[in-house]
């Protein structure tokens, strides 16, 4: 059965740092397009970051880039999200997905996780 | 604030249909044909519906349909369940650098 499951939750405070883990079963995350998304409770979805499948390009939401870092490790099928100078309006439910497309464009996550929860506060 | 717009809520009747509108640019919605569906039930992850605009993925009821014209992508909810009482977000791709632009949402009773 395909699925991912994140992990690294946590509360942290104003200006830290947190690590947050997605493992993959049932599939490759290298050869698929993968995304981190994020949920602030009770409002929308706000798309973070993708890796590319072959070649591991990595892209950024403008407002994430210089402290958000995205990373893979086909061995351990899983991919990171390393969250820096964290803010409260950070505060949210961080979750991993796979493009549906594989081998071709399609711009639609198929498979999410069931997200891990992030709370910045002091 | 979201780039697309969906009206906060929607409602239709037990068997009855529901058209959930999910408006952009030709940035967006209007310039790609990558429109796609998401349903959230409450403490769920979302589902993926729709992609491609109008493309089902396995297991998703043809019950559900999608359709664009212009800069409008819609999502059709036809014989509504009890259970089809959700939260619906739409997602355009604007470009690699920002492929997954979602909607506020929708939030859908059945009366």
């Amino acid at each position: 059965q395909e699925q991912l499951v994140e992990s690294g939750g946590g509360l942290v405070k104003p200006g830290g740092s947190q690590r947050l883990s997605c493992g993959a079963s049932g599939f490759s995350v290298s050869d698929y397009y993968m995304a981190w998304i994020r949920q602030i409770p009770g409002k929308g979805l706000e798309w973070i970051s993708y890796i590319t499948s072959r070649d591991g390009t990595i892209y950024y939401a403008d407002s994430m880039k210089g402290r958000f870092t995205m990373s893979r490790d086909s061995a351990k099928n899983s991919l990171y999200l390393q969250m820096n100078s964290l803010r409260p309006e950070d505060t949210a439910l961080y979750y991993c997905a796979r493009d549906h497309g594989r081998g071709h464009d399609c711009w639609a996550l198929d498979i999410w996780g069931q997200g891990t929860m992030v709370t910045v506060s002091s | 604030q979201s780039a697309l717009t969906q009206p906060p809520s929607a409602s239709g009747s037990l068997g009855h249909s529901v058209t959930i509108s999910c408006s952009g640019t030709s940035s967006d919605v209007g310039g790609y044909n990558y429109v796609s569906w998401y349903q959230q039930h409450p403490g769920k992850a979302p589902k993926l519906l729709i992609s491609e605009v109008s493309q089902r993925p396995s297991g998703v009821p043809d019950r559900f349909s999608g359709s664009k014209s212009g800069n409008t992508a819609s999502l059709t909810v036809s014989g509504l369940q009890a259970e089809d009482e959700a939260d619906y977000y739409c997602s355009s791709f604007a470009g690699r650098n920002n492929p997954y632009v979602f909607g506020p949402g929708t939030k859908v009773t059945v009366l």
